[in-house]
């Protein structure tokens, strides 16, 4: 049984460019939620979809947008990346409400 | 908002037990949770209290006390692969949504010392 996977692995961007990361869920689970990690911090709440449709929301800007597809995986974008957008991103999946299981996130590079 | 509060670092050799000491400040508040993560690696589930008191998870316990707003994880028989870093997690909800979502401590770097 796989857990939850990320692609890419790591990514390397110029300021301004757009990027889009994705996750597939652990088999069962119907919830995904982004993390950003920056470096020798906690992971920070970016969003969390279920349903297809954004539930929760953090303290990002706009610029940071998702999207859930019928096989509950998830896409994350990010606009007009800033040098601050550079951390480890992870893609946590769940029951809804339930425990979180993260997969083993995607560094992003911007330079 | 939300805040939670734990030490930095502890160092202590193979065999000692720490505590990790978690204090926190939220809303919507269902349980604490407790995650394990290594260098270049992905947070990894511990453990989880919703209601006061001790779990044990084999050489991991963790305490939870809700009126206190205070947890802690006890690492016993420390190993070197226990080297890592160890955050505290609330997991909580807002608005209608009966989901969850994680707000996490700084976490505590764990350096275990033969």
């Amino acid at each position: 049984d796989a857990g939850v996977t990320q692609s890419p692995t790591h990514l390397i961007k110029t300021r301004g460019q757009q990027v889009t990361l994705r996750c597939s869920p652990k088999s069962g689970h119907d919830t995904v939620s982004w993390y950003q990690q920056a470096l020798g911090q906690g992971p920070q709440f970016i969003f969390q979809y279920y349903e297809e449709e954004e539930r929760q929301r953090g303290n990002f800007p706009d610029r940071f947008s998702g999207h859930q597809f019928p096989n509950y995986s998830s896409e994350l974008n990010v606009n007009a990346l800033l040098l601050g957008d550079s951390a480890l991103y992870l893609c946590a999946s769940s029951l809804y409400g339930g425990e979180q299981f993260f997969g083993p996130g995607t560094r992003l590079t911007v330079l | 908002g939300q805040s939670l509060e734990q030490p930095s670092e502890v160092t202590a050799v193979e065999g000692a037990i720490v505590q990790i000491n978690c204090t926190y400040q939220t809303s919507g508040f269902y349980g604490l949770s407790w995650y394990q993560q290594h260098d270049g690696g992905a947070p990894t589930f511990l453990s989880y209290n919703a209601l006061d008191g001790l779990e044990e998870t084999g050489r991991f316990s963790s305490f939870l006390s809700r009126s206190d707003s205070y947890g802690y994880l006890l690492l016993q028989e420390l190993q070197m692969k226990d080297s890592a870093s160890y955050f505290c997690a609330v997991r909580d909800h807002t608005g209608e949504a009966a989901g969850n979502k994680l707000t996490f401590g700084g976490g505590t770097r764990v350096l275990v010392k033969p």
